[in-house]
């Protein structure tokens, strides 16, 4: 079974710039969640898909980001324009709904780079 | 969701037992313990997860304190590969089927051949 996949692996782009990252989850787990982890914090969260809805968005820091979910298959997150602060590595983990343990597997993540 | 504490750093010799130590005195009843660990250079994943009595899987051995207020994720043997940032997560049973993860610093483990 393949794992979480996120594309591009690495992203360098300057200020002001449109970025888009995507993410394809687990095939049928209906749980799509962003996190981020910014130079020197914590990982954190983003937002949360239940198929294509969000289910919760309380960690988008602003309206320069926008994620979608079409068909609630992929995900992709677009920063635009894109400022210094959003450098960092974005990760995107899925899971299944209502089975057992529900661990989110995560992918290897996206490195921003925003000069 | 409830906060925990753990140290910043701790290190291991290769094949000896490790145990990485975890406080959450504010647990409620309703909260799961939740371990997760991040590989340099990868995105976490998880490790065991337990609520009252203590867990074993193929990875590690989670050990719950009688009160809650506590736990341990115990490495029998320690290779050069668990070497990573570990981190212990509290996630309440209600939202357990799909809620956010909330990450702390985590404690890195190191291990010495």
């Amino acid at each position: 079974e393949a794992g979480v996949t996120q594309f591009p692996s690495h992203s360098v782009i300057e200020k002001g710039q449109t970025v888009t990252l995507r993410c394809d989850p687990i095939s049928g787990h209906d749980n799509l969640y962003w996190y981020r982890r910014v130079m020197g914090k914590e990982i954190k969260f983003l937002l949360h898909f239940v198929k294509e809805s969000k289910q919760d968005e309380s960690g988008m820091p602003n309206n320069r980001f926008l994620a979608e979910r079409t068909g609630g298959t992929y995900s992709t997150l677009k920063v635009q324009p894109a400022e210094l602060e959003d450098s960092g590595v974005y990760f995107c983990a899925s899971s299944q709904r209502f089975r057992g343990r529900n661990e989110q597997f995560f992918g290897p993540g996206t490195r921003l780079t925003v000069l | 969701d409830a906060k925990t504490t753990q140290p910043n750093s701790m290190e291991s010799n290769e094949e000896e037992p490790v145990h990485l130590p975890c406080n959450h005195s504010t647990i409620s009843g309703t909260d799961y313990i939740h371990w997760y660990r991040q590989l340099p250079s990868q995105g976490p994943e998880y490790v065991i997860h337990g609520l009252t009595s203590n867990v074993n899987n193929r990875m590690a051995s989670l050990a719950i304190a009688e009160d809650r207020k506590s736990s341990t994720l115990i490495l029998h043997r320690a290779t050069l590969r668990d070497a990573a940032v570990y981190y212990c997560i509290l996630r309440d049973r209600l939202y357990n089927q799909g809620g956010k993860l909330i990450f702390g610093q985590g404690t890195e483990l190191s291990v010495k051949p």
